[in-house]
């Protein structure tokens, strides 16, 4: 079984730019969650969708965004790139959380490095 | 508002010995708790979960947690610690917040095991 895929691996921008990260979660799953990890800061959620639909949304300004598609894979955007944007993007799939008890599986990031 | 500690950024422990990595939580609810592991410029895997009954939990590569709830707190373990084993360790909580279920990870601990 296919686990959890990411695209780009990597991805340079200058400040300014958008970034577009993909994510294909595992066959069956249908919750996509993202999340952003920083040196020494941990993982920090951002973004989770469900079924074509944004369920919650962590503590990030705006110009974070995303959506997921009606194959269940998931695009997360970030316009106007800052310096402190640069991290490892992580993205997780699960089967639905109508229950929250459902772990997610995750795939190897997207590394954003910001100029 | 929950939250997740691990309260040591690293554990050296030697090969065979037993090791422990830390985790206590905060949560207005009954409590999911996850262990996952990440290898260097890898994603999270999934390790173990308690949702609810025995308090002790099996997982995989031979790890264990302990549910303890009045300490709050779901600590890894693992009789005889392999140098393979060194990675980055996080705790995670889940549980209902806002209308949703959301987790929320510790900052890890990372695990060194010394020949």
């Amino acid at each position: 079984e296919a686990g959890v895929t990411q695209s780009p691996t990597h991805l340079i921008k200058t400040r300014g730019q958008q970034a577009t990260l993909r994510c294909s979660p595992i066959s069956g799953h249908t919750s996509v969650y993202w999340y952003q990890q920083a040196l020494g800061l941990g993982l920090q959620f951002l973004l989770w969708y469900d079924e074509g639909e944004e369920r919650n949304r962590g503590n990030f300004p705006p110009r974070f965004s995303g959506r997921q598609f009606p194959n269940y894979s998931s695009e997360l955007n970030v316009n106007a790139l800052e310096l402190e944007d640069s991290a490892l993007y992580l993205c997780a799939s699960s089967y639905n959380q109508l229950t929250g008890s459902n772990e997610q599986f995750f795939g190897p990031g997207t590394r954003l490095t910001v100029l | 508002a929950q939250s997740v500690a691990q309260p040591e950024d690293q554990v050296n422990v030697a090969e065979g010995n037993p090791l422990t990595v830390k985790c206590t939580y905060s949560v207005s609810g009954n409590p999911y708790l996850f262990w996952y592991v990440q290898y260097p410029n890898r994603g999270l895997q999934f390790l173990l979960k308690y949702i609810t009954g025995d308090n002790l939990v099996k997982g995989s590569y031979g790890f264990e947690a302990e549910f303890n709830k009045s300490q709050t707190s779901f600590h890894l373990k693992k009789p005889s610690a392999l140098v393979s084993d060194s990675a980055l360790y996080f705790c995670a909580v889940s549980s209902w917040v806002a209308g949703s279920y959301q987790l929320t990870f510790g900052k890890g601990t990372k695990l060194s095991v010394i020949p």
